[in-house]
């Protein structure tokens, strides 16, 4: 059971770039989240899925976007990477009313 | 969308102590109340979790309290161990939104 699984674990982009995060869940989980987490702070909501098909904005979200076309993925999309982009970003999924799984985060560097 | 006030930003305990952390909400539409714990480089984890029909949970060392009048929740870690230095975040249950964080030091 690997729980949540987000790649690739680095990653350095060079400004303007664009790139996807990836993040898979095997739990069935029908809610997805995306999180970033700047050094020594709080986790911020960027997007979130309560199910295939749906997906609704954060507090965030600017710069970002995202897909559910499946139960188990939740790609988080970045267009013209930003410097303020540099963050650690987590993938989380719940059952309705649950608590989360976190995956292990991606560490993005925008240069 | 709600914010949740998270106290106090850092906490440094002697082993043993019994460190406390609080968390105060607006609305009283939530009904699901939990505490993650981070450790540097990893993502937050699933410590301990509280309902409202319920004034306290205990899961070990580690206690929720819930005053449901004054719209606050407690974490309260019992005989704290340095293997328990991390940082300690509440949540808003149908919110999605973190509380700042609360840095705690157990030290030996």
């Amino acid at each position: 059971n690997a729980g949540v699984t987000q790649t690739p674990k680095f990653r350095i982009l060079k400004i303007g770039q664009s790139m996807t995060l990836q993040c898979t869940q095997d739990m069935n989980h029908n809610y997805m989240y995306w999180y970033r987490q700047d050094p020594g702070m709080g986790l911020k909501l960027i997007y979130y899925s309560v199910g295939a098909g749906i997906t609704d904005k954060g507090e965030v979200p600017n710069g970002y976007n995202v897909s559910r076309s499946t139960t188990e993925d939740f790609p988080l999309r970045l267009e013209l990477a930003a410097p303020s982009q540099t963050s650690v970003y987590f993938c989380a999924s719940s059952w309705e009313g649950g608590g989360y799984t976190f995956g292990s985060g991606t560490r993005l560097t925008v240069v | 969308q709600q914010q949740v006030k998270q106290s106090p930003q850092s906490l440094i305990v002697q082993k043993g102590g019994i460190p406390i952390i609080n968390c105060a909400y607006e609305n009283t539409a939530f009904d699901y109340f939990p505490w993650y714990q981070q450790f540097p480089g990893k993502g937050p984890a699933l410590l301990i979790a509280i309902r409202p029909d319920v004034s306290e949970k205990k899961e070990g060392r580690f206690t929720i309290s819930f005053n449901k009048s004054a719209k606050q929740f407690s974490l309260h870690i019992m005989d704290s161990q340095p293997g328990d230095s991390a940082t300690y975040f509440c949540v808003l249950g149908q919110n999605f939104v973190f509380g700042p964080g609360t840095r705690l030091s157990v030290l030996p």
